[in-house]
């Protein structure tokens, strides 16, 4: 079945960096464009980073811009979030999204289930 | 960047009461507007798309409506596996999410 499962979250300390990983099986990964979207906790939704099914397509939150990088491994069926100078207001739940085919283009369709990032002294 | 507005911020209902969420965008968005449902601990789940178009496998309870700016998700009959957080997104360009309606047990 379609699945998609984030790892490398954990605790790190403010201007410290981390890689966070999105492996997906049950489709043909080369297809679909995917993002990263997180959750600051209580909060709400926030978009972070986007790439196209190639790889030749990126776009970032204001908030992300030039710390983070979204990147695809075709070969691994793999997504990555590298995260860069962290700050505080990092912290939260990130996951994983596929954006949809047809009439479902540009629709997060399929979801991972989370992984948490804590950045703290 | 394209602001999204929804209303109320928490709503207390019972089981069997129809319900309405209301969204609005800053600008129009062009009827690119999904739904989505989260529950405690899990990840987001897509319920509508294009404003009134719903996902597989989601009941018919649920509806979307609107255009423009403006924009409704209504529960016509609400069940106990319906109280969770609703979230509108549009993407229409790049990605906006609304702060979340809180369904909670009256």
């Amino acid at each position: 079945q379609v699945k998609m499962v984030e790892s490398g979250g954990g605790v790190v300390q403010p201007g410290r960096s981390l890689r966070l990983s999105c492996a997906a099986s049950g489709f043909t990964f080369s297809t679909y464009a995917m993002d990263w979207v997180r959750q600051a906790p209580g909060k709400g939704l926030e978009w972070v980073a986007f790439i196209s099914n190639d790889g030749n397509n990126k776009n970032y939150a204001d908030s992300v811009k030039g710390r983070f990088t979204i990147s695809r491994d075709k070969s691994k069926n793999t997504l990555y979030l590298q995260m860069n100078s962290l700050r505080a207001e990092d912290t939260a739940v990130y996951y994983c999204a596929r954006e949809g085919l047809a009439t479902y283009l540009r629709v997060f369709d399929v979801w991972g289930q989370g992984t948490m990032v804590a950045v703290s002294p | 960047d394209i602001q999204m507005t929804q209303s109320p911020s928490t709503l207390s209902a019972s089981v069997g009461d129809r319900l309405t969420i209301s969204c609005r965008a800053s600008q129009s968005i062009n009827n690119w507007l999904a739904w989505y449902q989260q529950k405690p601990g899990k990840a987001p789940k897509l319920l509508i798309y294009k404003t009134s178009s719903l996902d597989s496998g989601v009941p018919s309870r649920f509806s979307g409506s609107g255009s423009g700016t403006e924009f409704t998700l209504a529960i016509s009959s609400l069940q106990p596996d319906d109280f969770a957080t609703y979230y509108c997104q549009q993407y229409n360009t790049y990605w906006t999410f609304g702060q979340g309606t809180k369904v909670e047990i009256k």
